[in-house]
Order: structure tokens, then C-alpha cells, then sequence
């Protein structure tokens, strides 16, 4: 079957613009997370939704980014107002009970 | 914070050839995953192991874990070109939580044809 998509694979945008990232998890996955990635480094856990609800969202910077996933399958992460730092690969991924989180191909976010 | 972290940082092989990477964490885990990433883009879930097992393969992979130690290792067999890639060990159980990955910085593997 499909693998987790993200949308879109890239995206430029000016400081202080809004912006929204979406993923599509595998199929049955009721887990699914946002995590973000900086050059050189591990991915960094953003938030975690179990079905509808953000069960874990302590890995959100700050109040700029939010997260939705009002259906429990596409999930939305939404970051207001960004700033240069926000620039980095945006990961999402997905997981059965008890498996492995499979990840998406990412966003590169570019803030100018 | 990381918990994981990934030794070398760097390693480059000639294809045929095994290559090994180890893996050090903090606190204790339920899981332990290694994925693979190429071009700093998707990550590739390659094996899962368990805190109550200690070894697992899977193909040309074979991965070690020692709880007692804090450490895993993937071994990589009879290596090829396209196996070249950033490999990130990660682990749950930071805070007491199951699902929350934290990832090392990893290693970038060369494999030269």
C-alpha cells in the first residue's frame, strides 16, 4: 500500500508569512507525528495525535505552530507568522499500535 | 535534547565490505528503531528491536542491543553503493513516553563502489 505523502515537497515563503504543511498517513495508522528536522541534525519530535486529539504536543516551539487532524487520517501543521529559524525539513509520520513510525518524504521550508 | 547518539559520525567503506555503527542512549527504552535517510529527505524505517530482545536481522542488516550497556549496533553486510546514507538510531521512552522518537545526529555511511 501507500506510504505516508507530504504536501508539498517544498516550500518557499517570506518571514512573517502563514503557512501550512499537510501529511497523509498509511492507511489504519491511528498514530501520527510531526517532526522537525534541521541541517545536520536528528529529527526533533513536534507532536503526537493518537485518533483526533493531540495526545503530545510539548515538542511545539512555541504558539506559532499548531496542529490539526480533525478527521484522524490528514493531519495539517500550520506555523503563523514564521521566522528564518522555522527553515527546515518538516517530517511527518505514522504508526499502527505497537509498530514502527514510518515516515513521509518531508517538507524543505525555506523562510526568506 | 538527544538522547541517542550515533558513533562515527562518519564512515567510509569500499563496497563488499561491512560496515558498523553503534548507537548510545541515556535512558531507558521500550524501542529501538534505525532508519536510514538519503539527501536529508525521508527517512526509511529499516528495523525495530525491542528492549526484551537482543538481536535481530533483517537481510543484510543485523542489529544488537544491550540494555545494560545502553547501546545498539547495525551491522551492514557485504555492502553496496547504494547503501550509501545518513543511518539515525531512535529511541522512545524519554519522559516515560512510548511513542516520542529522539534521534541522534547520526552517521553519514560512504560506500565506494
Amino acid at each position: 500500500g501507500a506510504g505516508v505523502s507530504q504536501t508539498p515537497s517544498n516550500k518557499v515563503t517570506e518571514k512573517g508569512k502563514y503557512v501550512e504543511l499537510r501529511c497523509d498517513p498509511i492507511s489504519g495508522h491511528t498514530a501520527l507525528y510531526w517532526y522537525r528536522q534541521s541541517l545536520g541534525q536528528g529529527p526533533e519530535f513536534l507532536i503526537y495525535f493518537q485518533g483526533t486529539g493531540a495526545a503530545d504536543d510539548s515538542g511545539l516551539p512555541n504558539d506559532r505552530f499548531f496542529a490539526v487532524r480533525p478527521e484522524g487520517s490528514v493531519s495539517t501543521l500550520k506555523i503563523q507568522r514564521t521566522e528564518r529559524g522555522d527553515s527546515a525539513v518538516y517530517l511527518c509520520a505514522s504508526s499502527s499500535a505497537g509498530g514502527g513510525q514510518f515516515f513521509g518524504p518531508g517538507t524543505r521550508l525555506t523562510v526568506l | 535534547s538527544q538522547q541517542g547518539e550515533e558513533d562515527p559520525q562518519a564512515l567510509s567503506i569500499q563496497e563488499g565490505e561491512n560496515a558498523t555503527m553503534n548507537c548510545s542512549y541515556k535512558t531507558s527504552i521500550n524501542n529501538l528503531q534505525w532508519y536510514r535517510q538519503n539527501s536529508g529527505r525521508g527517512l526509511v524505517h529499516l528495523i525495530l528491536i525491542r528492549s526484551n530482545e537482543r538481536e535481530k536481522h533483517s537481510g543484510r542488516l543485523r542489529v544488537t542491543l544491550d540494555t545494560s550497556k545502553k547501546s545498539s549496533s547495525l551491522l551492514i553486510t557485504a555492502s553496496r553503493a547504494a547503501d550509501t546514507a545518513s543511518y539515525f538510531c531512535a529511541t522512545d521512552g524519554e519522559g516515560g513516553s512510548n511513542y516520542k522518537l529522539t534521534f541522534g545526529k547520526g552517521t553519514l555511511l560512504t560506500v565506494n563502489p
